[in-house]
């Protein structure tokens, strides 16, 4: 019974190139959370969707960033032009209902940038 | 603004001495607090939920409690694997976010 998967765990960017981080959520959610962790900081909601809809994005950055979860396939949060201040450990979380405080997180993309 | 604090930021203990960790919030409306794990390199789990003033959760060695302004987390005769980051997130009511709000953590170390 896998949890929730994130790939890739690891990923190195360069100033301005792209970062695409996937997460594929355990079997039966259809609720997908994004969440930042910053170096000495708590963890920051980003977004929160279901399939094929973007719920609530009042953590999302205004510009670069952006989050989908397609009717088939992993959830996929994508940031444009990468800057240095990006670097952070990204976490997926999922669960089976609506507003849950009781998230089954993946184990993070960290993302550094060069 | 609503926000969520714990103390200690890091907490040293030996083997069997058992201690408290603070999550005390500022909200303009509660609909759940939770606490959770989290090892070094990993994602955070999950251990409990509390929703109202003087509920009380327990597993193993931990137990959670609830007030109105704050909660604790009582660790009784910990162990070395006991270790951990431990996280306070709430969900407040209103606001239209989804998300939980996170505090920044306890980081916990039981030496043998």
């Amino acid at each position: 019974n896998a949890g929730v998967m994130q790939n890739p765990r690891h990923l190195v960017r360069r100033r301005g190139q792209e970062a695409r981080l996937r997460c594929s959520p355990m079997k039966g959610h259809s609720h997908v959370y994004w969440y930042r962790q910053l170096p000495e900081e708590g963890l920051k909601f980003m977004v929160y969707l279901q399939k094929e809809n973007i719920i609530d994005e009042s953590g999302m950055p205004k510009e670069r960033f952006s989050a989908e979860f397609p009717k088939e396939g992993p959830s996929i949060l994508r940031i444009q032009q990468v800057v240095r201040g990006d670097s952070a450990a990204y976490f997926c979380a999922s669960s089976p209902n609506t507003g849950a405080g009781e998230l089954f997180f993946g184990e993070g993309s960290r993302l550094t940038v060069l | 603004e609503d926000q969520v604090t714990q103390s200690p930021e890091a907490l040293r203990l030996q083997e069997g001495e058992s201690s408290s960790l603070n999550c005390s919030y500022t909200v303009s409306g509660l609909r759940g607090l939770f606490w959770y794990r989290q090892d070094p390199g990993k994602g955070p789990e999950f251990l409990f939920t509390l929703y109202s003033a003087g509920e009380e959760k327990e597993k193993e060695r931990l137990k959670a409690t609830l007030t109105k302004k704050e909660s604790f987390l009582h660790i009784t005769a910990p162990k070395p694997e006991d270790s951990a980051t431990y996280l306070c997130a709430v969900q407040f009511s209103g606001g239209g976010a989804d998300g939980l709000t996170f505090g920044k953590g306890t980081h916990l170390i039981i030496q043998p």
